[in-house]
């Protein structure tokens, strides 16, 4: 398995307060990413990184910041939690060489939102 | 728009009956088609990568091929540890993969 942690795995929060998911990696790739999976939606992109201090937005962005300060953490943070940011809120990493790109996913965040 | 279908959503199987679990695509710029099992309450696990027109890959009962326009991940004589969701996922010219919604299998003893 690919060296990928994600803390906390389960939460419950109030509407309105904000919230910090993380992901850490021990495979040093330079790319990492967060994602949110909802019935009927499939895995959408929320942000990524491409390097420290180095995101981008991906689809659904709206409401959510990120943060990479060692390219071994990658923080997702919810400014103001909302119900429809429920969840369950997967990070991913990659290393494109070559022609290898696949991305590999670590165990979820189940994020409730009251 | 760029749009990844997969079919069926749901797929119920006897342990040992072959089939076929569909991934079609509308996307220029392919740079690669990826396959994920699920499993429940866990993040998706890597299965294959396939980036040309008629390239096949296999790991144990399952078979990966790709044409122009689709996907297909074939299972042979499947086993009641092979039930998960399977996602297929495609690479444009970026690093953003675009997800398919998944099939649903369970197979049954």
């Amino acid at each position: 398995d690919a060296g990928i942690t994600q803390s906390p795995r389960h939460k419950v929060t109030e509407t309105g307060t904000p919230v910090t998911l993380r992901c850490h990696q021990t495979e040093n790739h330079r790319y990492m990413y967060w994602y949110r999976q909802d019935p009927g939606h499939g895995l959408r992109l929320i942000h990524y990184s491409y390097g420290v201090k180095d995101t981008d937005k991906g689809e659904v962005s709206d409401g959510y910041s990120v943060s990479r300060s060692k390219t071994e953490d990658f923080l997702l943070t919810l400014e103001s939690a909302t119900s429809s940011q429920t969840s369950v809120y997967f990070c991913a990493i990659s290393d494109p060489t070559g022609s290898s790109y696949e991305q590999y996913f670590g165990p979820g965040t189940r994020l409730t939102v009251t | 728009e760029d749009q990844v279908t997969q079919s069926p959503e749901a797929l119920r199987l006897q342990e040992g009956e072959s089939s076929s679990l569909n991934c079609s695509y509308t996307v220029s710029g392919l740079r690669g088609l990826f396959w994920y099992r699920q499993d429940p309450g866990k993040g998706p696990e890597f299965l294959f990568t396939l980036y040309s027109a008629g390239e096949e890959k296999e790991k144990e009962r399952l078979k990966a091929t790709l044409t122009k326009k689709e996907s297909f991940l074939h299972i042979t004589a499947p086993k009641p540890e092979d039930s998960a969701t399977y996602l297929c996922a495609v690479q444009k010219n970026t690093d953003k993969l675009i997800f398919g919604t998944g099939t649903r299998l369970q197979v049954f003893p």
